[in-house]
């Protein structure tokens, strides 16, 4: 079985710019969380989705947003982009709500200049 | 805020049993105790979970103690490929408790 794959793995962007982050989870997992981490705060949590709709949400800005298909698929926008917005995104699946074990993605580094 | 107390960091001899603790002393009678671990550069991998039973699957064990207020993770033969961070996390079986990391004990495997 395939595991989480996310596109792209490495993207520079600009300050003031968006960018769309992309993950498919584990074939039959329906829910998709997504962290962000960084060298000085760790591995934070960004939400988590379940049969389209955001059930959980960390402490972030407006400027962080996701939706999910009805596939599963998940994307996360973030929006105006900040110098302090660079980190190591990553994306998990599971096969729902509550205390299933999670599984990664390899993540996305997002460089922003 | 993390819910554990985990050293920073632990050495241990290739070949050898590597225990990593974690101190969990306001852990309420709902939560379970998960394992992860993320090898540099790579996502965070499931390890192992427990509530209260002493748990073993294929990478591991889990003990926990009869308070549950501590619990130690046992990689029977630690190879290099076990040098990693592991996070030891709290939470809920309830369908909107997040994972909350810690930073974790970065644990290196000497040859």
């Amino acid at each position: 079985k395939a595991g989480v794959t996310q596109t792209p793995r490495y993207l520079i962007k600009t300050r003031g710019q968006q960018v769309t982050l992309s993950c498919s989870p584990i074939s039959g997992h329906r829910s998709v969380s997504w962290y962000q981490q960084t060298p000085g705060q760790g591995l934070q949590f960004l939400f988590e989705y379940f049969s389209e709709t955001q059930r959980n949400k960390g402490n972030f800005p407006g400027r962080f947003s996701g939706r999910q298909f009805s596939n599963s698929r998940s994307e996360m926008n973030v929006s105006t982009l900040e110098l302090g917005d660079s980190a190591l995104y990553l994306c998990a699946s599971s096969l729902g709500l509550g205390r299933y074990e999670q599984y990664f993605g390899p993540g996305t580094r997002l460089t922003v200049t | 805020d993390a819910k554990t107390t985990q050293p920073t960091s632990m050495d241990c001899a290739e070949g050898r049993a590597a225990n990593l603790p974690c101190n969990h002393s306001t852990i309420s009678g709902n939560e379970y105790v998960y394992w992860y671990r993320q090898i540099h550069s790579q996502g965070p991998q499931y390890i192992i979970h427990g509530l209260k039973n002493n748990e073993t699957n294929e990478m591991a064990s889990l003990i926990i103690t009869e308070d549950r207020k501590s619990s130690t993770l046992i990689l029977p033969h630690a190879t290099l490929r076990d040098t990693a961070v592991y996070y030891c996390i709290v939470r809920t079986d309830f369908g909107n408790e997040k994972l909350t990391f810690g930073t974790g004990t970065r644990l290196t495997i000497i040859p």
